[in-house]
């Protein structure tokens, strides 16, 4: 059992779509964090969230603490976001981070 | 500024020797992660250091793994006796203080076993 789901696996867009990634978790959190990692390279952090809505740029982060769900949103997509988006969550019942199997993101110009 | 640092950046290793991955976190890091990440697999977790506390290790998947962090700052991840499904690419982040901070991380160290 995974304590952490994302949905989906892999996702292709055209340039411009609006594009959303979901994540469901089954545990008690402290906070949750979308990574970004792309093909050969390192991971980077793009949110970290504990309630409500964060924006940076074109990508917005949501997460409802009562449905265990966030989502990754991000507008007008280019090619350069194309990635591995991976949700992650702090346990709040001890010292444990839990990862999501990762959205193959590909945007096609 | 500087950000997280590891080293090697590869390392090729016979099955059945010791080795042992540095990190140097971010200064004025407090809380600082390990992790590993298996070929086409996902993240795993590993362990997690706060402060001058003593670490949590039950991520860590055998007791051929030992980690430490001298003076609240290096940390070294050894491995004993290497095996093949150790090979992976292990990952240090480090961030401000605990579990509700950004994490930022290293590039990692690609092990490979052989």
């Amino acid at each position: 059992k995974n304590e952490v789901e994302q949905s989906p696996q892999n996702l292709t867009a055209q340039e411009g779509e609006f594009i959303t990634i979901n994540c469901s978790y089954s545990v008690g959190i402290s906070a949750l964090h979308w990574l970004q990692q792309h093909p050969g390279g390192g991971i980077v952090s793009l949110f970290m969230l504990s309630s409500g809505k964060k924006k940076h740029g074109r990508l917005i982060a949501t997460i409802n603490i009562q449905e265990k769900h966030s989502s990754l949103h991000i507008t007008a997509s280019h090619p350069r976001d194309s990635a591995v988006y991976i949700c992650a969550v702090w346990s709040n019942t001890g010292n444990q981070f839990y990862f999501g199997t990762g959205t193959s993101l590909t945007v096609i110009p | 500024g500087a950000g997280v640092s590891q080293s090697p950046s590869n390392k090729v290793t016979e099955k059945g020797k010791d080795v042992e991955l540095r990190c140097d976190p971010i200064s004025g890091h407090t809380a600082l992660y390990w992790y590993r990440q298996s070929l086409g697999q996902g993240l795993e977790f590993l362990i997690y250091f706060q402060g001058n506390s003593a670490p949590d290790k039950s991520g860590l998947p055998s007791d051929r793994f030992s980690a430490e962090r001298t003076g609240g700052s290096v940390s070294t991840l050894t491995i004993q006796r290497t095996q093949q499904e150790d090979s992976a690419v292990y990952l240090c982040a480090s961030s401000l203080s605990g579990d509700s901070y950004e994490q930022y991380f290293g590039p990692g160290t690609r092990l490979t076993v052989t």
